[in-house]
């Protein structure tokens, strides 16, 4: 089974400073890899994904992430930190094994910014 | 076109009572997932459809839970027989695909709370 470890159920960053919200991951398998946010009484949305290819990726918001098979992670960055960043991050890996692309899910990371 | 739909948002159910959760996915997704989020955890697979057919229900956690998406379209979710350890929120996603590079499209999830 596959397993997704967010480190820092709660990061704290003032505004204007770097974001980093980490996420490892295990898979026997090639992953999927997704980064999603959740603001308050609204669903989980994408703000992006790897799936083949370049390894870096942007997404909405002005975030990206890498993919780095060798350390099995995939971190979620953004140079520098809106206000309207605050929100929960979750991290979440599916693969290429067919059976339905279940998700697996990290624990998620609640993002302040400090003005 | 519209989201993904859940109803209710809130449900409070008493000790033994049966509840039933409803989730309209994207006109169209092949994929419909359920998934249960306990509080400060992250979302944890319960079961999935592609189209009609329950292709996966490995992650229901009892006999109690039972899901069904007749015409491949709206499904639904029933809990028979409520326990507190059921308190959580109960997310739906769909996917226009089957496989683990689509992404989910995630409804706003319905909190179910039993007293």
């Amino acid at each position: 089974a596959q397993s997704v470890t967010q480190l820092g159920s709660h990061v704290s960053v003032s505004e204007g400073a770097l974001v980093l919200l980490r996420c490892n991951y295990s898979s026997s398998v090639p992953p999927y890899l997704f980064w999603y946010v959740q603001y308050p009484n609204q669903g989980l949305q994408l703000l992006l994904k790897y799936t083949t290819g370049a390894t870096l990726v942007k997404g909405i918001n002005g975030f990206e992430a890498e993919f780095k098979k060798s350390e099995t992670s995939f971190h979620l960055t953004k140079p520098s930190a809106h206000m309207s960043d605050a929100a929960e991050y979750v991290c979440a890996v599916s693969d290429s094994r067919g059976r339905g692309n279940q998700f697996y899910f990290g624990t998620g990371t609640s993002l302040t910014v400090i003005p | 076109g519209a989201g993904v739909s859940q109803s209710p948002r809130y449900k409070v159910a008493k000790r033994g009572q049966d509840v039933a959760l409803r989730c309209d996915p994207i006109s169209g997704h092949v994929s419909l997932f359920w998934y249960q989020q306990a509080l400060g955890q992250g979302p944890e697979f319960l079961t999935y459809f592609q189209n009609e057919a329950q292709l996966d229900k490995s992650g229901l956690p009892s006999d109690r839970f039972f899901a069904e998406r007749p015409e491949g379209s709206v499904s639904t979710l029933k809990i028979q027989r409520t326990q507190q350890e059921d308190s959580a929120v109960y997310l739906c996603a769909s996917s226009q695909g089957t496989s683990g590079t689509h992404e989910q499209y995630f409804g706003p999830g319905t909190r179910l709370t039993v007293t």
